[in-house]
């Protein structure tokens, strides 16, 4: 089984508004990232989490808060964001082994729209 | 640092046509080469990779061989659907990265 799941698919909020999108995995994969996919173009990455700790962080703003509660779960924490924040956002998961070699996987994404 | 390029769509054919769609690479090392299909509205999907020189990833119809002389990573299919019609990605994950590389990505339309 290669699925990583996210809620809300899709999710609408105000600039004043808190909400968070939620990724879960299964495959007992121990790194997990947050992309950001505006349209037409390809993901970006913006956070990395290896054994549950962050490990990369693309220079987001503060206005996205990452957290790994566990393994399995992935979470991102918005806050006061802008319109230019809405697009598809997209978690993913691998084998956090450091060959080079490791597949990521994607979930379906939650499609943001920020009003 | 490391980049993939990958040819400008959209690429349209008819049902049954062969499909190539060209992706070369700048990488210092050894990169794995992964593609990724998006359907409109969902998420990546990993379509096949190759992790060192020569391999040939396949999966449903698609083939790609790791060229590392001409560091290309070309996909190609005998004879596309209505259903392959989708944005592919090409990638790339050098040892001890963890961001993957991707290309613009190509839109396919396949018409019936």
């Amino acid at each position: 089984d290669t699925e990583v799941t996210q809620t809300p698919k899709h999710l609408v909020m105000g600039m004043t508004n808190k909400k968070s999108l939620k990724c879960e995995q299964h495959m007992g994969h121990r790194a997990m990232y947050w992309y950001k996919q505006k349209a037409k173009k390809p993901p970006e990455l913006m956070f990395v989490y290896s054994y549950e700790k962050l490990s990369i962080n693309e220079s987001v703003p503060s206005r996205f808060s990452p957290e790994c509660p566990n393994s399995s779960l992935l979470n991102l924490h918005l806050h006061a964001l802008q319109p230019e924040d809405s697009a598809l956002y997209l978690c993913a998961s691998s084998q956090a082994i450091g060959d080079g070699q490791e597949t990521q996987y994607f979930g379906p994404g939650t499609r943001l729209l920020v009003l | 640092g490391d980049s993939v390029t990958q040819m400008e769509g959209p690429v349209t054919l008819s049902e049954e046509a062969f499909l190539t769609i060209n992706c070369t690479y700048t990488a210092t090392g050894y990169p794995s080469l992964f593609w990724y299909v998006q359907y409109p509205g969902e998420g990546l999907q990993l379509l096949l990779k190759a992790t060192k020189a020569d391999d040939k990833g396949s999966n449903k119809g698609f083939e790609a061989t790791y060229r590392k002389e001409t560091t290309s990573f070309h996909l190609e299919k005998g004879s596309v659907q209505v259903s392959d019609s989708a944005v592919y990605f090409c990638a790339l994950l050098n040892t001890g990265f963890q961001k993957l590389v991707f290309g613009t990505g190509t839109r396919l339309l396949v018409s019936p």
